[in-house]
Parts: C-alpha cells; sequence; structure tokens
C-alpha cells in the first residue's frame, strides 16, 4: 500500500516553543492531506484538511493561528504548534489518500508524539 | 455534524469471536472504514464498506446496513495480537471526503 512517513516520531520542547511536524506521501502525490489529534486512550480527532497550494481548511473549535498547517507540495505537509503549551502534548498523526486506490482508504503517518514541558 | 458510536471497551478469549458494532448518523453517507490501531501505533486499514452486506476477509469481516446506520466488524479465532483498538470511520460525499472517526473500542484478548 501507500506510504505516508511522519517526522519527528518523538519531540520534547519547553512551555513557549514552537514545534514543527512533517508529514510526507513517499510513493504518491497527495493533494489533500488530513491531521488527527489523539488523546491517550481516546480515538482521532480531525484537526484539518490540509490543501496544496491554498489554505488549510480547520475543523470548528481548532484555533488555525495555534497550529499552522502548510501544504506546500504535492508530497510534503507540515503542521506547526506554536507556543506550545503542556496541554498541547498529544499524539498528532497525519494521513492521506492514494489517488490510485481503489477504496479511498487512507493511509496514515507513524504518528507524532508531542511532550511540552 | 456527525455522531459515530462505539463500545469504549470489550473483553475476549483466545479463539473466540467477537463482533464491535458501531452506530452513525451523517448526511451524504459515502463509505465506511474499520481500522485496527495498536497503542502508540498508527492506524492500520482492515475494510470498507459502502453498500449493503458482509465483506469477509480471512479473519475479519465487516457489515454493513445504510438504511439502520449501522455495521460490525467480527473477529474470528481471536489471537492475542488481537488486543488493539478498532476504530470505526465514516466519510461523507462532501469537500475533501474526510473520515470521521468513531470512538473507538478497546478490545482485549486474554488467554
Amino acid at each position: 500500500g501507500a506510504v505516508v512517513s511522519q517526522h519527528p516520531s518523538r519531540v520534547i520542547c519547553k512551555s513557549g516553543t514552537s514545534v514543527k511536524i512533517e508529514c510526507r506521501s513517499l510513493d504518491f502525490q497527495a493533494t489533500t492531506m488530513f491531521w488527527y489529534r489523539q488523546f491517550p486512550k481516546k480515538s482521532l480527532m480531525l484537526m484539518a484538511t490540509s490543501n496544496e497550494g491554498s489554505k488549510a481548511t480547520y475543523e470548528q473549535g481548532v484555533e488555525k493561528d495555534k497550529f499552522l498547517i502548510n501544504h506546500a507540495s504535492l508530497t510534503l505537509s507540515t503542521l506547526t504548534v506554536t507556543s506550545a503549551h503542556p496541554e498541547d502534548s498529544s499524539f498528532y498523526i497525519c494521513s492521506a489518500r492514494d489517488p490510485a486506490g481503489n477504496t479511498g482508504e487512507l493511509f496514515f503517518g507513524e504518528g507524532s508524539r508531542l511532550t511540552v514541558l | 455534524g456527525q455522531n459515530i458510536d462505539q463500545p469504549t471497551e470489550m473483553t475476549a478469549t483466545e479463539g473466540a469471536i467477537v463482533q464491535i458494532n458501531c452506530t452513525y448518523q451523517t448526511s451524504g453517507f459515502n463509505g465506511l472504514f474499520w481500522y485496527q490501531q495498536h497503542a502508540g501505533e498508527a492506524p492500520t486499514f482492515l475494510s470498507y464498506n459502502v453498500l449493503d452486506g458482509l465483506e469477509e476477509k480471512g479473519r475479519f469481516s465487516s457489515f454493513l446496513s445504510r438504511s439502520k446506520g449501522y455495521s460490525y466488524l467480527l473477529l474470528k479465532e481471536l489471537q492475542m495480537k488481537d488486543s488493539a483498538s478498532y476504530l470505526c470511520a465514516v466519510t461523507r460525499n462532501t469537500g475533501f471526503q474526510k473520515l470521521v472517526f468513531g470512538t473507538g473500542t478497546r478490545l482485549l484478548v486474554s488467554p
């Protein structure tokens, strides 16, 4: 199946700093990528839809100025958590849909665990 | 909005059969997915249903009833490695066909 790679897998930062997470589609082009957040023992919560060449579409309740999303190319989307606070600590996962796929399934990156001290 | 509900936790015994239910309410329904997620890992695709009926794939089967807004994932011949979270997700035929996940079911398989 299609491969989506995410980096870094783990990051620890101090409160007030910004952290960038990268999501790459390795063997296909993705005009759209999705960013999810997951709290411990909870399901995935869709944060935003990343669109190549245009602004991201954010879900209700997600602060777009806090979670900056840039989709600069057909294989790369980045999520920047700005001025991070301890409550931003979470598991962030990106995903993309292979246009050549039959079912429209999403392929997920490995996830990035953010810990804000 | 979308409401997608699953039981929070289930337990079963190795070798047994378990059925995980998912109910949903959404407009513009365009398919239902089941994913498996082990702790600390990314979800992996299990099945996809868009038409009513049963889809079988090895030990796993998934059923959909669009009129009832209901799906289930059936796991047969349970193995210890099947202990994981099982996520039901629904997509709509609008916009970017984003996938919205249900609450997830944590399955614990015991010897």
